[in-house]
């Protein structure tokens, strides 16, 4: 069965520290694809990232990297110098053809990041 | 494009009530998704349609809810008779069809049943 780990419930950091959130996956299929997205205190899910299982090339945007590595079934998530208002809850999640392809996503429980002054 | 948009943003109404919950997907986008977000169940998929047509609705919890969208640009998710534990967030989110496209979500509805 489809399965996303997000072993870290919270995280507290002090700004301009780095920070990694970690998400483990679980899927029988070979085409799959992976996400990231973000929960601010709105309330809003804002995507960041996808990634297809072909590619395993670690990606860079500005403050935030990903690690994806499929030895692990790992699709970690880096905020170097991290802000006040990277503040939010996090989402790893998983879509796979057994789920039914497309954005049908199983979500990981996702991890609070707090970064304080 | 405005993006995913859903109403109400808020709804408190009584146990026993019907609740109507609206989404407007991003146009040209031909899959429509309703997820349910709650501190026990984390963010859970309900249905899914594809062009209109309800493909996988497996994750409704009960009869009580139900899930139509009569045309592309319109879907709403209704319970009847509502009860305090369907108090969530509902998300509507929408997007292409291929995994390797994201989906865009709305911007979600809180419900509170007391």
């Amino acid at each position: 069965a489809q399965k996303v780990t997000q072993a870290q419930t919270e995280i507290s950091v002090v700004e301009k520290e780095d920070v990694t959130l970690d998400c483990v996956y679980e899927t029988r299929d070979t085409t799959y694809y992976l996400f990231w997205y973000k929960q601010p205190p709105s309330g809003e899910l804002v995507f960041l990232i996808r990634r297809n299982s072909f590619d395993e090339q670690n990606e860079i945007s500005g403050r935030y990297s990903w690690n994806f590595q499929k030895s692990t079934s790992s699709f970690n998530f880096t905020i170097t110098a991290s802000q006040v208002v990277d503040s939010a809850v996090y989402f790893c999640a998983l879509s796979d053809r057994f789920t039914g392809g497309g954005n049908k996503l199983t979500f990981g429980t996702g991890t609070q990041l707090k970064v304080e002054l | 494009d405005a993006g995913v948009i859903q109403s109400p943003r808020h709804e408190v109404t009584e146990m026993g009530q019907e609740v109507t919950l609206r989404c407007k997907p991003i146009s040209g986008h031909d899959y429509l998704f309703w997820y349910r977000q709650t501190m026990m169940r984390g963010l859970e998929l309900l249905i899914y349609f594809n062009n209109n047509v309800p493909i996988d609705d497996s994750g409704m919890p009960e009869d009580r809810f139900s899930a139509k969208m009569p045309n592309a640009s319109f879907s709403t998710l209704k319970i009847q008779p509502s009860e305090p534990r369907d108090s969530a967030v509902y998300f509507c989110a929408s997007s292409f069809w291929t995994g390797n496209t994201e989906a865009f979500f709305g911007q979600g509805t809180r419900l509170t049943v007391v």
